[in-house]
């Protein structure tokens, strides 16, 4: 079983793409996380949230907790948004994550 | 910013040879996960820690791994013996003892079983 489901798993963009990544959940949640991995390297928290929307720089993520759904946006794409991104969420009770299994991103100058 | 310390960085064993892995977390942080994270698939959470004490190891492979946080701050997880399926990244992570916490990962640690 999946808590978490993200789609699409694979995503190629030409550079300047609006990106949609998308998350639904089964679980009761305290919070949602979107994630980022590069390559080889460690996972960076890139937003939390619990209602509503939050933006930073090019990116947006937003949430809907009557359907249980979130999406991640990124806008002018560029090819250092290259990576993993991994949906999370926290459970509501204490302290318990589940994860998607993530969306790999390439963009293409 | 602190962050979760890991180390190592990368380790390559032989299979049937133990293995462990040591994880700091970000000073204050309650609770402590060890994730495995296979290539193209999300981590998969091993243990979890409140402080000293074990609060979901359900899905730890028993009878190879253990983990233990003695002191309530860094925590080491072992693997005796290594077996080639157990090549993976291992993560750590850590969060304030509260919901709606941040969750801060290490830079894990690389490990290929040979």
């Amino acid at each position: 079983k999946n808590e978490v489901e993200q789609s699409p798993q694979n995503l190629t963009a030409q550079e300047e793409e609006f990106i949609t990544i998308n998350c639904s959940y089964s679980v009761g949640i305290s919070a949602l996380h979107w994630l980022q991995q590069h390559p080889g390297g460690g996972i960076v928290s890139l937003f939390m949230l619990s209602s509503g929307k939050k933006k930073h720089g090019r990116l947006i993520a937003t949430i809907n907790i009557q359907e249980k759904h979130s999406s991640l946006h990124i806008t002018a794409s560029h090819p250092r948004d290259s990576a993993v991104y991994i949906c999370a969420v926290e459970g509501n009770t204490g302290n318990q994550f589940y994860f998607g299994t993530g969306t790999s991103l390439t963009v293409i100058p | 910013e602190a962050e979760v310390a890991q180390s190592p960085r990368y380790k390559i064993t032989e299979k049937s040879q133990a293995v462990a892995f040591w994880c700091d977390p970000i000073s204050g942080h309650a609770t402590l996960y060890w994730y495995r994270q296979i290539l193209g698939q999300g981590p998969e959470l091993l243990v979890q820690f409140q402080d000293e004490s074990v609060v979901d190891d359900s899905q730890l492979p028993k009878d190879r791994f253990s983990a233990e946080r003695l002191k309530g701050v860094d925590s080491t997880l072992k693997i005796q013996p290594a077996e080639l399926g157990d090549s993976a990244m291992y993560l750590c992570a850590s969060s304030l003892d509260r919901t709606y916490s941040p969750l801060h990962f290490g830079n894990g640690t690389r490990l290929t079983v040979t």
